[in-house]
């Protein structure tokens, strides 16, 4: 049962470009998304997040988008460092619950 | 800056062996939680724990688990008797508060092998 669902496993992009990492979602009660990155012998960490009732949301070079009609949100990091490559995940929250689910993950390499 | 540990960073058990994962949460956290992620799936909820007291657990969290708060600092994980699903990686988090917007801060894991 995946309620959050990251179609790609993995993605590569030179650096410089736009990452753009996507992922969908089933549970029309999660009105809470994050984004983790995790490097390898690391522990997630927060990234950014975003409210149900906002569609976008900026911390520098990261902006996550969300189309809740689709229920589809994405990760746009512009420009890609090298330094970004690691796996991320999304999650979500809601329906009467602080624990995020979250999909399986996403691993970006972005080439020098 | 502050930062949730975990030890040890990997543990090979036979099967039917007890295990105990240690964390050590941030110091001022209230709320903890532990997750795994078996390999190449994704991150699972186990259980969280707040005053003492288990708040919310999923339906992986059976009686083979437990958890513990024994002191200020640490909080530690129990599986009493390892199976080979067992296997996976074990992250560790707190966070100051349990809301909608607050943030979870995660341990590096502890990497669980069972022979």
């Amino acid at each position: 049962d995946q309620q959050v669902k990251q179609n790609s496993p993995s993605l590569s992009v030179q650096e410089g470009r736009i990452s753009i990492l996507n992922c969908d979602y089933t549970n029309s009660m999660f009105d809470y998304f994050l984004w983790y990155k995790k490097y390898p012998a690391e522990g997630p960490t927060f990234l950014i997040s975003i409210s149900s009732i906002k569609d976008k949301n900026e911390d520098g070079r990261f902006t996550v988008f969300l189309n809740k009609s689709a229920k589809h949100l994405s990760l746009h990091i512009v420009p890609s460092q090298p330094g970004d490559s690691a796996v991320y995940f999304c999650a979500a929250r809601g329906g009467g619950s602080y624990i995020p689910t979250f999909g399986r993950g996403t691993s970006l390499i972005v080439h020098p | 800056e502050p930062e949730v540990t975990q030890t040890p960073s990997h543990q090979v058990t036979q099967m039917g062996q007890e295990v105990i994962l240690r964390c050590v949460p941030i110091s001022n956290h209230l709320y903890f939680y532990w997750y795994r992620q078996i390999l190449g799936q994704k991150v699972e909820f186990l259980v969280s724990f707040y005053n003492n007291e288990i708040s919310e657990k999923s339906e992986i969290f059976d009686d083979q688990f437990s958890v513990e708060r024994p002191d200020g600092s640490n909080f530690t994980l129990k599986i009493r008797s390892t199976k080979l699903e067992d296997s996976a990686m074990y992250f560790c988090a707190s966070s100051a508060r349990m809301g909608i917007t607050d943030t979870q801060y995660f341990g590096p894991g502890t990497r669980l092998t069972v022979l």
